[in-house]
């Protein structure tokens, strides 16, 4: 079966960093691209991220541009977020999802607060 | 970016009624354009991608139109595990961009 496990969220003060991890397993991981995926409390999806299936091309939103990183480690199936300069508003449950889109984790809670 | 207006933001109906959910994008994304359901403490499931084709395993009362601007998404006759929000999605141009949703809750 297909999954994807997020893991690295948590209370952060703002201006701080901290690195999601996305580790898959159940399919080709080296052959799709992928993406990460907010949601803040209440609010709709709000999408971050993509990285291709070599690294070769990523793409960002404007909100987080020039903050968050995206990568991946093809041999060991784990695809990243760095988060620099974290503010209030990145607070959000942070989802991993294949580059299909059939297929999401469930999702990672990064809470920046002091 | 491509804004992605849904309508309405609420629809409320009985179970065994019909849905129309509208996805209006600011400029044309061809056919690049898929629906998701996502229930309470649930990750987003895909339910409609190129604005038509059903996802594996999505039943045959959700079908999805359109192309342009203009997108639906149709569910036949609505069932109780069917109350849920809906999020419309434009691949077309980066970034990738997101409708704010329409709640379909019960009546």
């Amino acid at each position: 079966d297909v999954q994807l496990v997020e893991s690295g969220g948590g209370l952060v003060s703002p201006g701080g960093s901290l690195r999601l991890s996305c580790a898959a397993s159940g399919f080709a991981f080296t052959t799709y691209s992928m993406n990460w995926v907010r949601q803040a409390p209440g609010k709709g999806l709000e999408w971050l991220s993509n990285i291709d299936y070599n690294s070769m091309d990523t793409y960002y939103s404007d909100s987080v541009k020039g903050r968050f990183t995206i990568s991946r480690d093809n041999a060991r199936n784990l695809l990243y977020l760095q988060m620099n300069s974290l503010r209030d508003d990145d607070t959000a449950l942070y989802y991993c999802a294949r580059g299909d889109w059939n297929h999401w984790g469930q999702g990672t809670l990064v809470t920046v607060s002091s | 970016e491509t804004v992605l207006t849904q309508s309405p933001a609420t629809l409320s109906l009985s179970p065994g009624e019909g849905a129309t959910l509208s996805c209006r994008a600011s400029q044309s994304v061809n056919h690049y354009l898929a629906w998701y359901q996502q229930k309470p403490g649930q990750a987003p499931r895909l339910l409609i991608y190129d604005a038509s084709d059903r996802a594996t395993g999505i039943p045959s009362r959700f079908s999805g139109s359109g192309s342009g601007t203009d997108f639906t998404l149709s569910i036949s006759s609505v069932e109780p595990e069917d109350f849920a929000v809906y999020y419309c999605q434009q691949r077309r141009f980066w970034p990738i961009t997101f409708g704010g949703g329409t709640t379909v809750e019960i009546k």
